[in-house]
Parts: structure tokens; C-alpha cells; sequence
């Protein structure tokens, strides 16, 4: 089974910073699809950016940025010029390819982000 | 357009009793998935439906159960209530024409089992 492995509980940021949140994962397959959800305090799931496994290319979405490292299955997010708004929790997630038939996500356990005026 | 819409945002029951969550998708989705929401357990896959047909299931006991309607809104149903099922119960849509699958999340139903 897959696992998604996120190993920063909490972290802060000061406004303007750059933050890096940590995501590891387990899969034996070669077609995946990743994900970093943001979930702030009025708890509706956003997505911030994707990845999909057989790009190589870092995917990158205004301030915020993947370092994915396929080998070594890990896949960092990078916030630049950090902002009061994106303090919330952040969730790396892990979907199969699409002949995998479904939609289905495997969440970590979320990383809560503070960011200090 | 709207988004993904839930009801009820939030509700108490007690051990015993019974429960439905109604989901209501963005219009043209047509695949719905449900997911639970803890502290402990972070968040767990319940059930994905596409054109009224589980398509996918998670590793959750038969007390939880759902369905999809020919409108795609569904509805998840959880009977014989634990203690252990309070949780923010998530519901996602996505349209199904692209193969990244991003859901689209609504804000939740908030379950408190007393």
C-alpha cells in the first residue's frame, strides 16, 4: 500500500521568508500523480500545486514551488515571500495513475504552518 | 459556479443513533469521493462513487455506507454511531475529463458523537 510520510508536525515562518514543508512517499508504481492540498482554518481543501510523476520538470504555481526527486520519492514544497493568508495545515498527497480506475488520495498527517507577522 | 456544497456543517448525536451526510457536487462532476477527517487518525478514505457505482472502497466497517444519485449528489450514511466516529467528514468532486484527478473539496460536515 501506499504511504505518505509528511515529518514536520508544525512549522513557522516570518512574513516575506521562504518555508520549506517535507513529504515522503512509498509506492512500487511508476505512473502517480502528487499533490500539496492546503487547508486553512475554515477547513475547505484547496489545491496549491501538482506533480505529475513522469514530468521531470519541477511543477511551480506563483510563490509556490515542488523540489521532486522521483529516486528518492520525495517531494518538498517551497513558499516564497511567505503571507499572513497561508498560514493554514498543508497535505502532501499520492493518487495512481490514471489506469489505476479510481480518484482515490492518500494523505500525511499534515503539516500546520504558522507564518509570524 | 458553486462549489462543493455539504450538509448539515454540523451535528451531535448520540452512541446508537444513525446518520446521513448529504453531498451535493459541482455541477458536471460526476465523481464524488468521501473522506474522514481526525486528529488522530488524519484524513482516510471512505468512498468514491462515479454514475451512481461505488467505484472504491476504504478499509472502514460495513456501518458506513453511501451512495450516489443519478444527479451525482450522494450521501453517506453511518449507523450503530461510536464515540470513535466523531470527525470532520470531507466530501470531493471531480469532473472526470482530465487524468489528474484534482478534487474539489467542500468545507465539511462536522460529526460530534456524544
Amino acid at each position: 500500500a501506499q504511504t505518505v510520510t509528511q515529518s514536520q508536525p508544525e512549522m513557522s515562518v516570518q512574513e516575506a521568508e521562504t518555508v520549506t514543508l517535507s513529504c515522503t512517499y512509498d509506492t512500487s508504481e511508476s505512473d502517480y500523480y502528487l499533490f500539496w492540498y492546503k487547508q486553512p482554518p475554515s477547513r475547505q481543501m484547496i489545491l496549491v500545486i501538482r506533480q505529475e510523476a513522469y514530468k521531470q520538470q519541477n511543477a511551480t504555481e506563483n510563490r509556490f514551488s515542488v523540489n521532486f526527486q522521483k529516486a528518492a520519492k520525495s517531494f518538498s514544497l517551497k513558499i516564497s515571500d511567505s503571507q499572513l493568508g497561508d498560514a493554514a495545515m498543508y497535505f502532501c498527497a499520492y493518487r495512481e495513475g490514471s489506469g489505476a480506475g479510481s480518484y482515490q488520495l492518500t494523505f500525511g498527517k499534515g503539516t500546520k504552518l504558522s507564518v509570524i507577522p | 459556479k458553486a462549489g462543493v456544497t455539504q450538509t448539515p456543517r454540523y451535528l451531535i448525536k448520540t452512541r446508537g443513533q444513525q446518520v446521513t451526510l448529504s453531498c451535493s457536487p459541482i455541477s458536471g462532476h460526476r465523481s464524488v469521493s468521501w473522506y474522514q477527517q481526525t486528529p488522530g487518525q488524519g484524513l482516510q478514505f471512505l468512498f468514491e462513487y462515479f454514475s451512481e457505482t461505488q467505484r472504491n472502497k476504504g478499509n472502514f466497517p460495513g456501518r458506513f455506507s453511501g451512495r450516489q444519485f443519478s444527479n451525482s449528489r450522494s450521501e453517506m450514511n453511518v449507523s450503530t454511531l461510536e464515540l470513535g466516529d466523531s470527525a470532520l467528514y470531507l466530501c470531493a468532486s471531480t469532473p472526470q475529463l482530465t487524468n489528474t484527478g484534482e478534487l474539489f473539496f467542500g468545507e465539511g460536515s462536522r460529526l460530534t458523537v456524544l
